[in-house]
């Protein structure tokens, strides 16, 4: 059974857009949600984070909503970047006591 | 802080020869470490869960006899792909978990079996 379902596939915006990824979730114990940043041929990186206590979180150009009772959790890219162009996968845990469990991916492309 | 090292980042062996890939954790030390495989435009996929000084946990369906797993110290995990075939040919990524940090990914290794 799928824990994590992440959407969608892909995503094409224009500069400045903001592409919106979701993430849901089937594992209550969950307590850590992250958002990682993985560009051709290198390992991710982790973009932003959220714990459960919180329903938002934004670090620079980017946000990170958070729907405990609809147990999803989403990624917002505000105005955005050609660099931006990547994949970007969630990948909620139990912090620093268990195993990821990645979402497939988005493939986002930022057409300048 | 919080850096994990991979290395090499590409390598081509030879069909029937094993292949170590190293992953190290430079300046912090990583009790637990992750090694995951990704195949091209598809998510990672964990293959086993490593523990400094105790035998890895591999998860279903992963050869242990086939991807060989030390965790020796605390610092170092490696992971021996033994006598490989073309259809090990992927993306090997390992991961350490910071206490502070979070989970720090290394830059992986395309490994190339011919």
């Amino acid at each position: 059974q799928q824990q994590v379902k992440q959407s969608p596939q892909s995503l094409i915006v224009q500069k400045g857009g903001i592409p919106i990824i979701n993430c849901a979730y089937e594992n209550t114990a969950f307590d850590y949600f992250p958002w990682y940043q993985q560009f051709p041929g290198k390992g991710p990186a982790l973009l932003i984070a959220i714990r459960p206590d919180v329903s938002e979180k934004k670090e620079g150009r980017f946000t990170i909503s958070f729907n405990k009772s609809a147990k999803q959790f989403s990624l917002h890219i505000m105005d955005s970047q050609p660099g931006d162009s990547a994949t970007y996968f969630c990948a909620p845990t139990i912090y620093n006591d268990y195993k990821l469990s990645f979402g497939a991916g988005t493939t986002v492309t930022v057409r300048a | 802080g919080a850096v994990v090292s991979q290395h090499p980042s590409w390598v081509i062996c030879k069909s029937g020869t094993s292949v170590k890939i190293e992953c190290r954790s430079l300046d912090f030390q990583a009790t637990t470490m992750f090694w995951y495989r990704q195949f091209p435009k598809q998510s990672l996929m964990l293959m086993a869960t490593s523990n400094e000084g105790s035998k890895a946990t591999y998860e279903q369906g992963v050869e242990k006899d086939k991807f060989l797993i030390n965790h020796a110290s605390l610092t170092l995990s490696t992971l021996t792909v033994t006598s490989a075939h073309p259809e090990d040919s992927s993306f090997y990524i390992c991961s350490a978990s910071h206490t502070e940090y979070g989970y720090t990914f290394g830059s992986g290794t395309r490994l190339t079996v011919v």
